[in-house]
């Protein structure tokens, strides 16, 4: 894989569901991998940032995991919420000098009440 | 509070009239960073720059100018613009790597 790829491109649920998405980055020379939160008409804002195989990470209802041997990370939320409705970037940067985040196109959340 | 400033946040200007997106971060941050968004393309890096007077080229500079002659501020120019960089430009800006990035709100800009 030479870039960041997300699945699905979109996603409804009902509130109360949990879900998850899937983020596929290349696997060498692999530095870190992020994930951001992007609503509508605002700024993308940091969720998490992982570096290490195996990472797990939580901030809430959201949690996001870390494989970085086969190249793939899972964002989950439990027990969406309306308020959970945005599209999640993940971008996986590498281990040279330029620091360079190769950014996916996003999972875009909708969430009925 | 710790912020990146942009501006201006809406901007509709005319081919060739060069001009200036300003782009200030008070976190004392190193690392910066000007992406365009577009539908269907996602963020791309147009320029960044790892510290004072060290920048470089991103996945679309062609265009494109930045200088960075203080730590906390990070110009975009356009000394020509053309209609096809009517776009959404985020600056951003990060303590190092990996850490994570802090986005301003964004500059529209048409080009007509």
């Amino acid at each position: 894989i030479l870039n960041v790829e997300q699945s699905p491109q979109s996603l409804h649920v009902q509130e109360g569901d949990s879900t998850n998405f899937t983020c596929s980055f290349p696997s060498s020379n692999f530095y870190a991998l992020h994930w951001y939160r992007w609503e509508t008409a605002k700024s993308p804002e940091a969720l998490f940032v992982m570096t290490l195989n195996g990472d797990e990470k939580k901030k809430g209802r959201i949690s996001a995991t870390l494989n970085t041997k086969e190249g793939y990370s899972y964002l989950y939320i439990k027990g969406s919420q309306p308020e959970d409705s945005a599209t999640y970037l993940c971008a996986s940067t590498n281990a040279g000098n330029n620091r360079k985040l190769i950014w996916g196109l996003g999972t875009s959340l909708a969430v009925n009440p | 509070e710790a912020q990146v400033t942009q501006n201006p946040r809406y901007l509709i200007t005319v081919t060739g009239k060069k001009l200036t997106v300003t782009c200030s971060q008070n976190m004392n941050h190193e690392y910066m960073s000007w992406y365009r968004q577009d539908p269907g393309l996602g963020l791309r890096q147009i320029y960044y720059s790892m510290n004072v007077e060290v920048t470089d080229k991103g996945d679309v500079p062609e265009g494109y100018k930045v200088s960075r002659k203080e730590k906390r501020n990070f110009p975009l120019i356009l000394e020509s613009p053309s209609p096809n960089q009517t776009s959404l430009y985020f600056c951003a800006s990060s303590l190092g790597r990996p850490s994570e990035q802090y986005f301003g709100p964004g500059t529209r800009l048409t080009v007509t």
